[in-house]
C-alpha cells in the first residue's frame, strides 16, 4: 500500500515562528503536493513538485515555500507563521496522469497547525 | 464563481437509505471526475473515478457523470454507519497533473444506525 507520512499531526506555534512540515512517501511517486483545507474553502493547492528540486506554485503560495531535495520527501515551510495560516495541511503524492490513468492522489493524514 | 460547486450538506440519513451527493461545474474541459472520501481526522482517499460521461458502479457506490448538464453524482445504496464521512468531488482536464484537480468543498454525511 502507498503510504504518505506527515511528520506532525498537531502543532501549535506562535506568530512569527518558522514552521517546517515534513512529508515522506514510499511509492517512488514523481509528483508531490501540499494543500491546505479550510471549512467552506475546500482543498487549495499551495505548491507542488514534479521532480527532485523542481517546484511550482499552486493557487495560494504566498507566505509559504517548499523544498524537495530527495524524491520521497517534500517539505512545506512557513517562514514567519501568521494566525491566518492556522489550518489543516495535507500532503499528497501521485504518479503522472495520462500515462497511468487519472493520476490518483494519495494523501497523508494531515497536520493541523494552530498559530497563536 | 467557483469552477466546482458541491451541495454543502451536512446530510444525515438513517441506515439503509439511498444517498445522493452532487456537484456541478462550469469548465467544459474537465474529463476526469473523481470522488474522494475523507474520514474524520484523516486524509482523503480516492473512492471512485470516471472518465468522460456515463456511469460507473462499484458495490454499493455508483458514480454518474452528465457532461451535457455539467453535473456529477455519487449514489450510495444501503448506506451504512461506516459511510459517515466527508465526500469531496474533484475534476481535472486530460493530461493535467492530478494534483491540479479542482475540488469541491465537500459534503459531510452522517448515517445513523
Amino acid at each position: 500500500d502507498v503510504k504518505v507520512t506527515q511528520s506532525s499531526r498537531y502543532l501549535v506555534k506562535r506568530t512569527g515562528e518558522k514552521v517546517f512540515l515534513e512529508c515522506v512517501q514510499d511509492m517512488d511517486h514523481e509528483n508531490m503536493f501540499w494543500y491546505r483545507q479550510d471549512p467552506g474553502l475546500g482543498l487549495r493547492l499551495i505548491y507542488f513538485s514534479y521532480d527532485v528540486k523542481m517546484k511550482e506554485k499552486g493557487d495560494i503560495p504566498e507566505g509559504y515555500s517548499v523544498s524537495r531535495e530527495k524524491k520521497e520527501r517534500f517539505s512545506l515551510i512557513l517562514e514567519s507563521a501568521s494566525t491566518n495560516q492556522t489550518s489543516m495541511y495535507l500532503c499528497a503524492s501521485s504518479l503522472p496522469s495520462g500515462r497511468f490513468g487519472t493520476g490518483e492522489l494519495f494523501f497523508g493524514e494531515g497536520s493541523r497547525l494552530t498559530v497563536l | 464563481q467557483k469552477e466546482v460547486e458541491q451541495d454543502p450538506g451536512p446530510l444525515s440519513v438513517p441506515e439503509g437509505a439511498i444517498v445522493s451527493l452532487n456537484c456541478t461545474y462550469s469548465n467544459s474541459a474537465f474529463q476526469y471526475f473523481m470522488w474522494y472520501r475523507q474520514y474524520s481526522r484523516k486524509g482523503p482517499e480516492l473512492l471512485m473515478y470516471t472518465y468522460s460521461s456515463g456511469n460507473k458502479e462499484d458495490g454499493r457506490f455508483t458514480a454518474q457523470v452528465d457532461k451535457s448538464s455539467k453535473y456529477i453524482s455519487l449514489f450510495i445504496r444501503d448506506s451504512q454507519p461506516s459511510d459517515s464521512a466527508t465526500y469531496l468531488c474533484a475534476m481535472s482536464r486530460v493530461n493535467t497533473n492530478a494534483g491540479k484537480s479542482t475540488f469541491g468543498d465537500g459534503t459531510t454525511l452522517t448515517v445513523k444506525p
